[in-house]
């Protein structure tokens, strides 16, 4: 069985462009949960997707978009990037919402400069 | 809101125990335990339904309690393999994690 995959593994990106990510799930899993990674802050929740429709979202500025496709891939856009932006964006995969084990991909390294 | 942890963090030598703490302020449904090792991804330990409930993996356990808001992870008889930084996570309507705990285990 595969697991989450989320691509690119690595980003650059200068102040002020978009980006973005990619993360395909579990084959059968329907929810996707974004979070945003950095040294001392934990892993922070961004937003869930089940089943094409947004469930729930972190407190995030509304730079930080997402969406979800009929197949459960999910992608994640962030426009005018800022330096604090500069993170490693985990997506984790479940077969529902909530109180059922969650897979996590490797995730997409995000540098901006 | 974001469940608080303790210690942030903690150094063993191989052989012994070590308890790590989390706590919400808001009613939980469940609770999550995951372990990340530097530069790879979190990955699933266990989870705990039901209040009081102990739930084991290999020498890991832990407890939730779903009066006081908090669970326990204990590691016993640690492993060099056990080093890496230990998230829980509390289920309401999202999955929300705790700042981590690092843990090192020396020889």
């Amino acid at each position: 069985k595969a697991g989450v995959t989320q691509t690119p593994r690595y980003l650059i990106k200068t102040r002020g462009q978009q980006v973005t990510l990619s993360c395909s799930p579990i084959s059968g899993h329907r929810s996707v949960s974004w979070y945003q990674q950095t040294p001392g802050q934990g892993l922070q929740f961004l937003f869930e997707y089940f089943s094409e429709t947004q469930r729930n979202k972190g407190n995030f500025p509304g730079r930080f978009s997402g969406r979800q496709f009929s197949n459960s891939r999910s992608e994640m856009n962030v426009s005018t990037l800022e330096l604090g932006d500069s993170a490693l964006y985990l997506c984790a995969s479940s077969s529902t919402q909530g109180s059922t084990e969650a897979f996590f991909g490797q995730g997409t390294r995000l540098t901006v400069v | 809101q974001q469940p608080v942890q303790s210690p942030q963090a903690v150094i063993l030598r191989e052989g012994e125990d070590a308890v790590i703490n989390c706590s919400s302020s808001k009613a939980l449904y469940s609770v999550h335990w995951y372990r990340q090792k530097h530069g790879e991804a979190p990955v699933f330990l266990m989870i705990l339904l039901k209040g009081g409930e102990q739930k084991g993996h290999e020498k890991i356990s832990a407890s939730f309690n779903e009066k006081k808001q908090q669970s326990s992870l204990y590691l016993t008889a640690s492993q060099l393999s056990y080093s890496g930084t230990y998230f829980c996570g509390f289920s309401g309507s999202r999955l929300t994690f705790g700042e981590g705990t690092q843990l090192t285990v020396n020889p």
